[in-house]
C-alpha cells in the first residue's frame, strides 16, 4: 500500500530565504507526482506535475525534482515571499490509475516579512 | 486547466440530516472525483463519479452514506447522509485533465 510522507510538517522562514520541502513515497511504481498548494480553508491549486519519466519541472520560483528509484521528491522555492505562506501537499498516482492520488499530510509554510 | 465551482462553500448542519454538494465544471470531463479532508488531515479519495453509471467507491466509503450522481460530463453531486459530527470535513470535487488533477474550492461542512 502506497504511503506518502512529507517532512517537515511545519516550517517558518524569513522572507527572501530559499527553502526545500521534502516528500517521500514507499512504492516507486508511480505514474506521476503532483505538488499542490492549499490556503487555509480553501481548495487545492496545482503547482507542478512531474511524470514518472521526468526528473524535474520548473515554474517561476518553484522547482520540483523526482527520484523515483529512491521514492523521493523535493519542492524548491526560491526567494520566498510572505504570499508563499500556505500548506504544500505532495501526491502520487499509481500506474493503474493516473488520476487517483495518494496524498501526504503536507508541510505548513510560514514566510515571515 | 478547468474552472470548478462547488456549492455550498460552507454549511452548518444538524446531526441526522443530509446535505447535497454540487460540483460544476466549465468543460466536459471524463474523470471526476470526490475527496474528503478531515480537520488537520490530508485528502482521502471517497469515490470516482462515473457519468451514466454508479460511482466507484474507495475502501471505507459506501453508497448509502455518500450517494453520488453524475448526470452529464460537467456536473456531479455528493450527498452526505445522516450526518454525525465525524462527518465535519472539507469535501472537494476534482477533475482529471491531461494527466493532471484540478480541484474546486471545497465545501466546508460542520455538523453539530
Amino acid at each position: 500500500k502506497q504511503e506518502v510522507t512529507q517532512i517537515p510538517a511545519a516550517l517558518s522562514v524569513p522572507e527572501g530565504e530559499n527553502l526545500v520541502l521534502n516528500c517521500s513515497f514507499t512504492d516507486s511504481a508511480i505514474y506521476n507526482l503532483q505538488w499542490f498548494r492549499q490556503d487555509p480553508g480553501k481548495g487545492l491549486t496545482s503547482l507542478l506535475l512531474i511524470q514518472s519519466s521526468q526528473r524535474e519541472q520548473t515554474s517561476g520560483r518553484l522547482n520540483a525534482s523526482l527520484d523515483k528509484s529512491s521514492g523521493r521528491s523535493t519542492l524548491y522555492i526560491a526567494a520566498s515571499q510572505p504570499g508563499d505562506s500556505a500548506t504544500y501537499l505532495c501526491a502520487v498516482s499509481s500506474m493503474d490509475s493516473s488520476y487517483k492520488l495518494i496524498f501526504g499530510s503536507g508541510t505548513r509554510l510560514l514566510v515571515r516579512p | 486547466s478547468a474552472v470548478i465551482s462547488q456549492k455550498p462553500s460552507r454549511d452548518i448542519c444538524q446531526r441526522g440530516t443530509s446535505l447535497t454538494i454540487q460540483c460544476q465544471v466549465d468543460s466536459q470531463v471524463t474523470m471526476m472525483f470526490w475527496y474528503r479532508q478531515q480537520p488537520g488531515q490530508s485528502l482521502t479519495l471517497i469515490a470516482t463519479a462515473n457519468q451514466g453509471s454508479e460511482a466507484t467507491y474507495e475502501s471505507g466509503f459506501v453508497i448509502d452514506k455518500f450517494p453520488i450522481s453524475r448526470p452529464n460530463l460537467t456536473f456531479s453531486t455528493l450527498t452526505v447522509s445522516n450526518m454525525s459530527p465525524e462527518d465535519s470535513s472539507i469535501y472537494l470535487c476534482s477533475v482529471g485533465l491531461g494527466g493532471e488533477l484540478f480541484f474546486g474550492e471545497g465545501s466546508r461542512l460542520t455538523v453539530l
